[in-house]
């Protein structure tokens, strides 16, 4: 079964840092895998998509890689904003299914 | 719709109830998810439709959660004799059922009392 692990649990930063969230899996036959930015009491948005043959995506300021081998993914933020804080989630789509597993996210909090 | 749409935005519900869910999902998706959120974990996966079948229900937790998708388009989420433990945010996703992303509802905050 697949186990999705995100660490740190809760991350809390000065306005201007870069920061790194790294995410780890169990199972690399993934297909693909999913950044999302939950806001408090909203629902999910979907940051970038990595496919299982990729090695990284770029949108502004984010930046999310993929090492399927070694299970693990790492999303990077440059010159963080508060305006970033939220809670982001990292999930995985294996071969196998079409679900995803989440992991259970890194709460940040970016201070101006 | 331009988004995945749930209705109601919250519930509260009387322990004991029965309540119904309800997502909109992207027209022309052919794929659609619910998923449940407690407070502070991720979401995980309750059932996958493809068209008008549940092509994988295997995580709903008891006999009490059923969901249906008639039309291959919208899906309402039923849950029986509520108790305390199924409060939770309740989460529908779409998708086109290839290897696209999924798009995701604000969700139904559900309080069972």
């Amino acid at each position: 079964k697949q186990e999705v692990t995100q660490i740190p649990a809760a991350l809390s930063v000065p306005e201007g840092e870069n920061l790194v969230l790294n995410c780890s899996f169990t199972d690399s036959a993934i297909y693909n895998l999913q950044w999302f930015r939950q806001d408090p009491g909203k629902g999910l948005t979907s940051l970038l998509l990595i496919q299982s043959s990729q090695r990284e995506q770029t949108s502004g300021r984010l930046n999310a890689s993929l090492d399927k081998s070694s299970g693990r993914s790492t999303l990077y933020i440059a010159a963080s904003q508060p305006g970033d804080s939220a809670t982001y989630l990292c999930a995985v789509r294996d071969n196998a299914g079409n679900m995803l597993t989440f992991g259970g996210g890194t709460r940040l909090m970016v201070k101006p | 719709g331009a988004g995945v749409s749930q209705t109601p935005s919250n519930k509260v519900t009387e322990k004991g109830k029965y309540v119904e869910l309800r997502c909109d999902p992207i027209s022309g998706h052919t794929a659609l998810y619910w998923y449940r959120q407690s407070l502070g974990q991720g979401p995980e996966f309750l059932i996958y439709f493809q068209g008008t079948g549940a092509a994988d229900d295997s995580g709903l937790p008891n006999d009490r959660f059923f969901a249906v998708r008639p039309e291959g388009s919208v899906s309402t989420l039923k849950i029986q004799r509520t108790e305390r433990g199924d409060s939770a945010v309740y989460l529908c996703a779409s998708s086109f059922g290839g290897g696209g992303g999924y798009t995701f509802g604000s969700g139904t905050r559900l309080t069972v009392v």
